[in-house]
């Protein structure tokens, strides 16, 4: 069975440092794992997506990932955190047998402080 | 372009009572789903459509049922609302099944149930 374990249900970071948010994930097939966040009283936009296609993946608002496969992860980061980034952030991998269903991590908030 | 739109944004039901949660996009999206958010428990998926006319359980399908209408507008009854109910509720579409299909979420209906 496929699962998302995120490390840390909070996070803690100053202003203009690096931002790192764990993701590890179990799965017997070759996964596609995704980034979400979610802001403060909306739903949930997606920041990047891990394809199979390049194991480094850049998304939106300066963020990345690397997947590794020896170590089952895709941590998320960004050089340098800004006020506006402070949300909640979920890893999720998509279940194989097709219907696109996620599995989602518990989730990680992030605050960042000035 | 309204995206996921998703309706009520907040309800308190006593146990015991029904309702309907609605949800609308305009993407022409083909698939549509269900999560139910709870804090630490990262999203969880209630039921999903892969396509106009098919429905089928998530993980989570217990005292729920949905309707597809039609492409655009996929409900969730709660027949009988129960404490465990409380949640708060995403629905989000995507263009297909493809397991790397982006979902994009709605905004959220927060329940209480008393």
């Amino acid at each position: 069975a496929q699962s998302v374990t995120q490390l840390g249900s909070h996070v803690s970071v100053s202003e203009g440092a690096l931002v790192l948010l764990r993701c590890n994930y179990s799965s017997s097939v070759p996964p596609y794992l995704f980034w979400y966040v979610q802001y403060p009283n909306q739903g949930l936009q997606l920041l990047l997506k891990y394809t199979s296609a390049a194991t480094l993946v850049k998304g939106i608002n300066g963020f990345e990932a690397e997947f590794k496969k020896s170590e089952t992860s895709f941590h998320l980061t960004k050089p340098s955190a800004h006020m506006s980034d402070a949300a909640e952030y979920f890893c999720a991998v998509s279940r194989s047998g097709g219907y696109n269903k996620l599995i989602f991590g518990a989730g990680t908030r992030l605050a960042v402080h000035p | 372009n309204a995206g996921v739109t998703q309706t009520p944004k907040f309800q308190v039901l006593k146990t015991g009572q029904s309702m309907t949660l609605q949800c609308a996009q305009d993407m022409n999206h083909n698939s549509m789903y269900w999560y139910r958010q709870d804090p630490g428990m990262g999203l969880r998926l209630i039921y999903y459509s892969a396509s106009e006319g098919t429905t089928d359980k998530g993980e989570v399908p217990n005292g729920y049922n949905v309707s597809r209408l039609n492409k655009r507008e996929f409900s969730l009854r709660l027949e009988s609302a129960a404490p465990s109910q409380t949640s708060v509720y995403f629905c989000a579409s995507s263009e297909g099944t493809s397991e790397v299909d982006t979902q994009y979420f709605g905004p959220g209906t927060r329940l209480t149930v008393l």
